[in-house]
Protein backbone atom coordinates (compact mmCIF):
# COMPACT_ATOMS: atom_id res chain seq x y z
CA UNK A 1 0.00 0.00 0.00
CA UNK A 2 1.22 3.75 -0.17
CA UNK A 3 3.03 5.01 2.00
CA UNK A 4 3.42 8.59 3.25
CA UNK A 5 6.87 10.62 5.12
CA UNK A 6 6.57 13.44 6.58
CA UNK A 7 9.10 15.23 9.17
CA UNK A 8 7.78 13.84 12.59
CA UNK A 9 10.22 16.04 14.16
CA UNK A 10 8.80 19.98 14.66
CA UNK A 11 9.75 22.85 12.49
CA UNK A 12 10.63 25.58 14.61
CA UNK A 13 10.80 29.26 12.50
CA UNK A 14 10.80 32.86 13.06
CA UNK A 15 7.93 35.17 12.09
CA UNK A 16 8.38 36.56 8.34
CA UNK A 17 10.88 33.59 7.07
CA UNK A 18 9.54 30.95 4.94
CA UNK A 19 8.81 27.84 6.28
CA UNK A 20 9.00 24.73 3.97
CA UNK A 21 7.58 20.88 4.54
CA UNK A 22 8.38 17.87 2.81
CA UNK A 23 6.13 15.24 2.15
CA UNK A 24 7.94 12.00 0.48
CA UNK A 25 6.17 8.92 -0.74
CA UNK A 26 6.85 5.36 -1.66
CA UNK A 27 5.22 3.20 -4.41
CA UNK A 28 2.69 4.97 -6.85
CA UNK A 29 2.28 8.11 -7.87
CA UNK A 30 -0.64 10.00 -6.67
CA UNK A 31 -3.13 10.83 -9.08
CA UNK A 32 -2.85 14.07 -7.14
CA UNK A 33 -1.39 15.40 -3.89
CA UNK A 34 -2.99 17.90 -1.20
CA UNK A 35 -2.20 19.67 1.85
CA UNK A 36 -4.45 20.42 4.62
CA UNK A 37 -3.65 22.50 7.97
CA UNK A 38 -4.59 20.70 11.45
CA UNK A 39 -5.58 22.61 14.68
CA UNK A 40 -5.34 20.81 17.95
CA UNK A 41 -9.26 19.06 18.31
CA UNK A 42 -10.08 20.09 14.87
CA UNK A 43 -10.49 18.75 11.83
CA UNK A 44 -8.24 19.03 8.71
CA UNK A 45 -8.71 22.14 6.23
CA UNK A 46 -7.94 21.66 2.75
CA UNK A 47 -5.50 24.19 1.91
CA UNK A 48 -4.17 22.70 -1.97
CA UNK A 49 -4.42 20.51 -4.39
CA UNK A 50 -1.50 19.61 -7.01
CA UNK A 51 -2.05 16.64 -10.04
CA UNK A 52 0.49 14.77 -10.98
CA UNK A 53 0.96 16.69 -14.30
CA UNK A 54 1.58 20.12 -12.47
CA UNK A 55 4.98 21.08 -11.18
CA UNK A 56 3.81 24.26 -9.04
CA UNK A 57 0.75 25.81 -7.25
CA UNK A 58 0.35 28.81 -5.72
CA UNK A 59 -2.41 30.20 -3.36
CA UNK A 60 -1.28 33.65 -1.43
CA UNK A 61 1.51 33.23 0.42
CA UNK A 62 1.01 29.15 -0.04
CA UNK A 63 3.11 27.29 -2.53
CA UNK A 64 3.48 23.68 -3.48
CA UNK A 65 5.61 21.86 -5.45
CA UNK A 66 5.33 18.27 -7.15
CA UNK A 67 8.18 16.21 -8.34
CA UNK A 68 7.32 12.73 -9.31
CA UNK A 69 10.60 11.89 -10.18
CA UNK A 70 11.86 12.41 -6.24
CA UNK A 71 8.44 10.68 -5.28
CA UNK A 72 8.32 14.03 -3.18
CA UNK A 73 6.28 17.35 -2.84
CA UNK A 74 7.37 20.63 -1.17
CA UNK A 75 4.68 22.97 0.70
CA UNK A 76 5.97 26.17 1.48
CA UNK A 77 4.72 28.90 3.65
CA UNK A 78 6.12 32.81 2.81
CA UNK A 79 6.51 35.52 5.40
CA UNK A 80 5.29 33.09 7.96
CA UNK A 81 3.42 34.31 10.96
CA UNK A 82 2.47 32.86 14.44
CA UNK A 83 -0.65 32.28 13.17
CA UNK A 84 0.69 29.94 10.30
CA UNK A 85 1.44 27.50 13.66
CA UNK A 86 -0.30 24.30 13.32
CA UNK A 87 0.39 20.32 11.81
CA UNK A 88 0.17 20.54 8.13
CA UNK A 89 -0.86 17.06 6.59
CA UNK A 90 0.20 15.89 3.18
CA UNK A 91 -2.17 13.36 1.60
CA UNK A 92 -2.06 11.49 -1.42
CA UNK A 93 -5.11 10.13 -3.79
CA UNK A 94 -4.31 6.87 -5.25
CA UNK A 95 -6.97 4.05 -6.40
CA UNK A 96 -9.89 6.17 -5.32
CA UNK A 97 -8.54 6.13 -1.67
CA UNK A 98 -6.67 8.59 0.54
CA UNK A 99 -3.68 8.20 2.01
CA UNK A 100 -2.09 10.99 4.85
CA UNK A 101 0.78 11.11 6.43
CA UNK A 102 1.30 11.38 9.85
CA UNK A 103 1.98 15.72 9.57
CA UNK A 104 4.37 18.23 10.70
CA UNK A 105 3.95 20.05 13.06
CA UNK A 106 4.91 24.00 12.37
CA UNK A 107 5.66 26.79 15.17
CA UNK A 108 6.20 30.06 14.04
CA UNK A 109 7.59 32.48 16.57
CA UNK A 110 7.23 36.13 16.90
CA UNK B 1 -24.09 27.60 5.42
CA UNK B 2 -23.52 24.99 7.93
CA UNK B 3 -19.88 23.00 6.77
CA UNK B 4 -20.15 19.27 7.88
CA UNK B 5 -21.05 18.26 11.21
CA UNK B 6 -20.78 15.04 13.40
CA UNK B 7 -22.03 14.13 16.30
CA UNK B 8 -21.63 13.18 19.34
CA UNK B 9 -19.03 15.55 20.39
CA UNK B 10 -16.97 13.03 22.64
CA UNK B 11 -18.14 9.40 23.51
CA UNK B 12 -17.30 7.06 26.44
CA UNK B 13 -17.57 3.38 26.07
CA UNK B 14 -16.16 -0.06 27.26
CA UNK B 15 -15.03 -3.10 25.41
CA UNK B 16 -17.22 -4.93 23.71
CA UNK B 17 -19.49 -2.17 23.26
CA UNK B 18 -21.09 -0.86 20.29
CA UNK B 19 -21.63 2.41 19.16
CA UNK B 20 -23.02 4.71 16.38
CA UNK B 21 -21.28 8.23 14.78
CA UNK B 22 -23.03 10.58 12.65
CA UNK B 23 -22.27 12.69 10.18
CA UNK B 24 -24.04 15.83 7.77
CA UNK B 25 -22.38 16.84 5.41
CA UNK B 26 -21.98 20.23 4.14
CA UNK B 27 -24.35 21.56 1.91
CA UNK B 28 -24.81 20.21 -1.70
CA UNK B 29 -22.27 17.49 -1.50
CA UNK B 30 -23.09 13.93 -2.13
CA UNK B 31 -19.88 11.74 -0.61
CA UNK B 32 -19.25 11.20 2.53
CA UNK B 33 -15.30 9.90 3.79
CA UNK B 34 -14.96 8.69 7.10
CA UNK B 35 -11.25 8.56 8.89
CA UNK B 36 -9.68 7.71 11.75
CA UNK B 37 -7.06 9.21 13.73
CA UNK B 38 -5.00 8.30 16.69
CA UNK B 39 -3.21 10.97 18.84
CA UNK B 40 0.34 11.74 17.16
CA UNK B 41 -1.01 10.34 13.45
CA UNK B 42 -2.32 11.14 10.20
CA UNK B 43 -6.06 10.27 9.48
CA UNK B 44 -6.67 6.72 8.09
CA UNK B 45 -9.40 6.15 5.99
CA UNK B 46 -11.83 3.90 6.70
CA UNK B 47 -14.44 3.93 3.71
CA UNK B 48 -16.35 6.57 1.25
CA UNK B 49 -19.96 6.53 0.63
CA UNK B 50 -21.50 7.60 -2.57
CA UNK B 51 -25.10 7.17 -3.73
CA UNK B 52 -25.77 5.45 -0.32
CA UNK B 53 -23.16 2.90 -1.61
CA UNK B 54 -20.13 1.93 -0.01
CA UNK B 55 -17.61 2.96 -2.72
CA UNK B 56 -14.25 2.39 -1.13
CA UNK B 57 -12.89 1.13 1.87
CA UNK B 58 -9.55 0.88 3.47
CA UNK B 59 -7.99 -1.69 5.58
CA UNK B 60 -10.12 -1.74 8.12
CA UNK B 61 -12.45 -5.28 9.81
CA UNK B 62 -15.68 -5.44 9.31
CA UNK B 63 -16.43 -4.16 12.81
CA UNK B 64 -16.25 -1.04 11.41
CA UNK B 65 -19.80 -0.70 9.09
CA UNK B 66 -21.48 2.77 7.69
CA UNK B 67 -25.00 3.76 5.74
CA UNK B 68 -25.62 6.83 3.69
CA UNK B 69 -29.26 8.29 3.67
CA UNK B 70 -30.61 9.30 0.56
CA UNK B 71 -30.21 13.27 2.39
CA UNK B 72 -26.28 12.51 2.06
CA UNK B 73 -25.57 11.84 5.82
CA UNK B 74 -24.01 9.05 6.59
CA UNK B 75 -23.61 6.74 9.31
CA UNK B 76 -20.37 5.08 11.30
CA UNK B 77 -21.04 1.93 13.23
CA UNK B 78 -18.12 -0.09 15.02
CA UNK B 79 -19.31 -3.24 16.89
CA UNK B 80 -17.18 -5.07 19.28
CA UNK B 81 -15.01 -2.04 20.71
CA UNK B 82 -11.66 -2.42 21.64
CA UNK B 83 -9.08 -0.56 23.18
CA UNK B 84 -7.17 0.61 20.23
CA UNK B 85 -10.75 1.85 18.77
CA UNK B 86 -9.66 4.95 20.85
CA UNK B 87 -9.36 7.93 18.57
CA UNK B 88 -10.64 10.72 16.55
CA UNK B 89 -13.20 9.87 14.12
CA UNK B 90 -13.61 12.06 11.04
CA UNK B 91 -16.08 12.73 8.42
CA UNK B 92 -15.27 14.87 5.59
CA UNK B 93 -17.92 15.09 2.52
CA UNK B 94 -16.60 16.02 -0.98
CA UNK B 95 -19.02 16.84 -4.30
CA UNK B 96 -18.74 13.54 -6.55
CA UNK B 97 -21.04 14.75 -9.22
CA UNK B 98 -19.14 18.12 -9.30
CA UNK B 99 -16.07 16.79 -10.49
CA UNK B 100 -14.30 17.98 -7.34
CA UNK B 101 -11.92 16.53 -5.07
CA UNK B 102 -11.91 18.77 -1.96
CA UNK B 103 -12.73 17.85 1.16
CA UNK B 104 -14.38 19.27 3.54
CA UNK B 105 -13.68 17.76 7.34
CA UNK B 106 -15.86 18.21 10.47
CA UNK B 107 -14.82 18.75 13.72
CA UNK B 108 -14.74 14.91 14.80
CA UNK B 109 -15.91 12.74 17.13
CA UNK B 110 -13.54 11.69 20.37
CA UNK B 111 -14.39 8.32 21.03
CA UNK B 112 -12.91 6.48 24.50
CA UNK B 113 -12.78 3.01 24.98
CA UNK B 114 -12.54 1.86 28.48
Amino acid sequence: SQKIEQNSEALNIQEGKTATLTCNYTNYSPAYLQWYRQDPGRGPVFLLLIRENEKEKRKERLKVTFDTTLKQSLFHITASQPADSATYLCALYNFNKFYFGSGTKLNVKP
Amino acid sequence: DAGVTQSPTHLIKTRGQQVTLRCSPKSGHDTVSWYQQALGQGPQFIFQYYEEEERQRGNFPDRFSGHQFPNYSSELNVNALLLGDSALYLCASSWTSGGTDTQYFGPGTRLTVL
